[in-house]
């Protein structure tokens, strides 16, 4: 089974609508991160949280909320969806950096969402 | 802040060509070095990465030598394979501040190979 689960794999939705894209992992990871990938534009974090009660705003939150329910759950939603949040999205996950070599943790990717706002 | 140039692709190779993807970077601290492949259809998985200045990482054929002096991770391979058509991705990772723990990411570079 797949250390990082994203669902649904793919969701055609009309503007206005309220949608919910879901991650799992069982990585036992503390980290997760939200990440939107769109054509010539890489990956631009939208949400990340280090842990159950540390919830922290990317570069690109505006539209977006996240919910983390548990360790291993976090979830982002979209309140009100509109055309330009048409992209690919993917959750990630990594575990704490150990000694002092801090940012050397890999972060595990999910198999991305592909959400399409009409 | 932050950023990470890739060079502009698509990339067209045929097997067995000798392959760059350049990658710049810009940083205010002494970041850690990433690149991630993405096939088609999957999620990204990390490729190699390096930590500090001259480190070398190397996976599957594919390496990059962290470049303090030039700010670069220029990713090389020297015999492609059909197998290596996918999207990649530089990144980098800041050790400290605020930023702490977070990837910024290139603008991918897709490679074709063809037979």
């Amino acid at each position: 089974d797949a250390d990082v689960t994203q669902t649904p794999r793919n969701r055609i939705t009309k503007t206005g609508k309220r949608i919910m894209l879901e991650c799992s992992q069982t990585k036992g990871h503390d980290r997760m991160y939200w990440y939107r990938q769109d054509p010539g534009l890489g990956l631009r974090l939208i949400y990340y949280s280090f842990d159950v009660k540390d919830i922290n705003k990317g570069e690109i939150s505006d539209g977006y909320s996240v919910s983390r329910q548990a360790q291993a759950k976090f979830s982002l939603s979209l309140e009100s969806a509109i055309p330009n949040q048409t992209a690919l999205y993917f959750c990630a996950t990594s575990d704490l950096p150990s000694g002092l070599a801090a940012s050397t943790d890999t972060q595990y990717f999910g198999p991305g969402t592909r959400l399409t706002v009409l | 802040g932050d950023s990470v140039t890739q060079m502009e692709g698509p990339v067209t190779l045929s097997e067995e060509a000798f392959l760059t993807i350049n990658c710049t970077y810009t940083a205010t601290g002494y970041p850690s070095l990433f690149w991630y492949v993405q096939y088609p259809g999957e999620g990204l998985q990390l490729l190699l990465k390096a930590t500090k200045a001259d480190d070398k990482g190397s996976n599957k054929g594919f390496e990059a030598t962290y470049r303090k002096e030039t700010t670069s991770f220029h990713l090389e391979k020297g015999s492609v394979q059909v197998s290596d058509s996918a999207v990649y991705f530089c990144a980098l990772s800041e050790t400290g501040g605020t930023s702490y723990g977070k990837l910024t990411f290139g603008q991918g570079t897709i490679l074709t190979v063809h037979p």
